[in-house]
């Protein structure tokens, strides 16, 4: 399997500071990889998909970049609502792996 | 309204089996690609199982592979998992999740409730 490893595990961070999320495959997966956002007792929702492309509904402050094995998820000015976990994924082959989440927390 | 619910979960022995259901509404239940995913605090998110919408393509993860049976109904507009000799590390929260559209990749872009499944030892 392809394994997915985000960093940091967790971050503390403040309304409008531009957080960064890095996500690593151990092998090339091209640009099949997406992000998700989930809060605490719902499931998790798409941001990204294909590296870089955003969601419909999903606010222009977040945006993906990467290809290969190396992806980061920015978010340009953090607001109130986006301090929840953030998961990448790979989909590049089954079986579909997911990193293992970055807590954004409140500093 | 589009939405995913999930339904089956519930407590069951270790050896024990258990289906779970996803109702589909709100869209063309059978032009969508499905899967399901579990998720546990200690092991995160993972993703189990995947059938094309007319079922002819069909993955598991190695993890419940030989255990778990995927399939659908799209003319009930619904998704089952059947799952047989359950283990502890089987407990854990079950999605149904629908892959997005026109994408060759496999986002999930939208996802059920999910239902909690118990494996006691």
């Amino acid at each position: 399997d392809i394994q997915m490893t985000q960093s940091p595990s967790s971050l503390s961070a403040s309304v409008g500071d531009r957080v960064t999320i890095i996500c690593r495959a151990s092998q090339s997966i091209s640009t099949y990889l997406e992000w998700y956002q989930q809060k605490p007792g719902k499931a998790p929702k798409l941001l990204i998909y294909a590296a870089s492309f955003l969601q419909s509904g999903v606010p222009s402050r977040f945006s993906g970049s990467g290809s290969g094995t190396d992806f980061t998820l920015t978010i340009s000015s953090l607001r109130p609502e986006d301090f929840a976990t953030y998961y990448c994924q790979q989909t590049y082959r089954a079986s579909w792996t997911f990193g293992q989440g970055t807590k954004i927390e409140m500093k | 309204e589009v939405q995913l619910v999930e339904s089956g979960g519930g407590l069951v022995q270790r050896g024990g089996s258990l289906r779970l259901s996803c109702a589909a509404s709100g869209f063309i239940f059978s032009s969508f690609d499905m899967n399901w995913v579990r998720q546990t605090p200690g092991k995160g998110l993972e993703w189990l199982s995947y059938i094309s919408s007319t079922s002819s393509i069909i993955y598991y993860a190695d993890s419940v592979k030989g255990r778990f049976t995927i399939s659908r109904d799209n003319a009930k507009n619904s998704l089952s998992l059947q799952m047989n000799s359950l283990r502890a590390e089987d407990t854990a929260v079950y999605f149904c999740t629908r892959d997005l559209i026109g994408y060759d990749g496999d986002a999930f872009d939208l996802w059920g409730q999910g239902t909690m499944v118990t494996v006691s030892s």
